[in-house]
């Protein structure tokens, strides 16, 4: 249980055109997504929380006109990379926080989308 | 806020080692302490975690990390490495969010 899923994988662009990653949680409801970015050997940097149904709120420093979020369902957020330039070239991860009365914030992750912008 | 601190970048060790990778937490709020391991080109693993009750985690591949709220310190130990234990090792923190630390490459030598 407790699967989250990112399409697709990977992705290759041209500078300029506009890039859609899809986060679905497969067995359980999320009203909470994340999107973090990786660059190469560093860690995982928040960008932004993604609720149900509202705007997500972005961390600072991270576009929000560049780096379009919907979270239209409990089990679907998108991450859209508009106008991409190479140095938006990066591992995009998400996570999702199951809906649950009390207990601890446990976020199971995507395995991730590599992102190369040429 | 909260925030990890790993000390150690890149950690080397033998084959059949110690393993101990550290990692220091600050929170205002009980913390909710995690170590997720990443292999090259692939998303996290959860290892184990912390979140209330016993102090002394146990998670797969043989780690284990014990809570320690009078050092702030939620370090990793596995007894003996094994060589497909090389890869990225994440300390993190949660309440609302999750926040990680920058990373311990553990290296194995044969």
């Amino acid at each position: 249980g407790a699967v989250v899923s990112q399409h697709p994988s990977w992705v290759i662009c041209k500078s300029g055109t506009s890039v859609k990653i899809e986060c679905r949680s497969l067995d359980f409801q999320a009203t909470t997504m994340f999107w973090y970015r990786q660059f190469p050997k560093q860690s995982l940097m928040l960008m932004a929380t993604s609720n149900e149904g509202s705007k997500a709120t972005y961390e600072q420093g991270v576009e929000k006109d560049k780096f379009l979020i919907n979270h239209a369902s409990l089990t679907l957020s998108t991450l859209t990379v508009t106008s991409a330039h190479p140095e938006d070239s990066s591992f995009y991860i998400c996570s999702a926080l199951p809906i649950r009365a009390g207990g601890y914030h446990e976020q199971f992750f995507g395995p991730g989308t590599r992102l190369t912008v040429l | 806020a909260q925030s990890v601190t790993q000390l150690g970048s890149h950690v080397s060790v033998s084959e059949g080692a110690l393993v101990l990778l550290r990692c220091n937490y600050s929170s205002s709020v009980p913390p909710y302490l995690f170590w997720y391991v990443q292999y090259p080109n692939q998303g996290l693993q959860l290892l184990l975690k912390y979140t209330t009750g016993a102090t002394l985690v146990k998670g797969i591949n043989g780690f284990e990390a014990e809570f320690k709220k009078s050092e702030t310190s939620f370090h990793l130990t596995k007894p003996s490495a094994h060589m497909s234990d090389a890869a990225e090792y994440f300390c993190a923190v949660s309440y609302n969010d999750m926040r990680f630390g920058a990373g311990t490459r553990l290296t194995v030598k044969p």
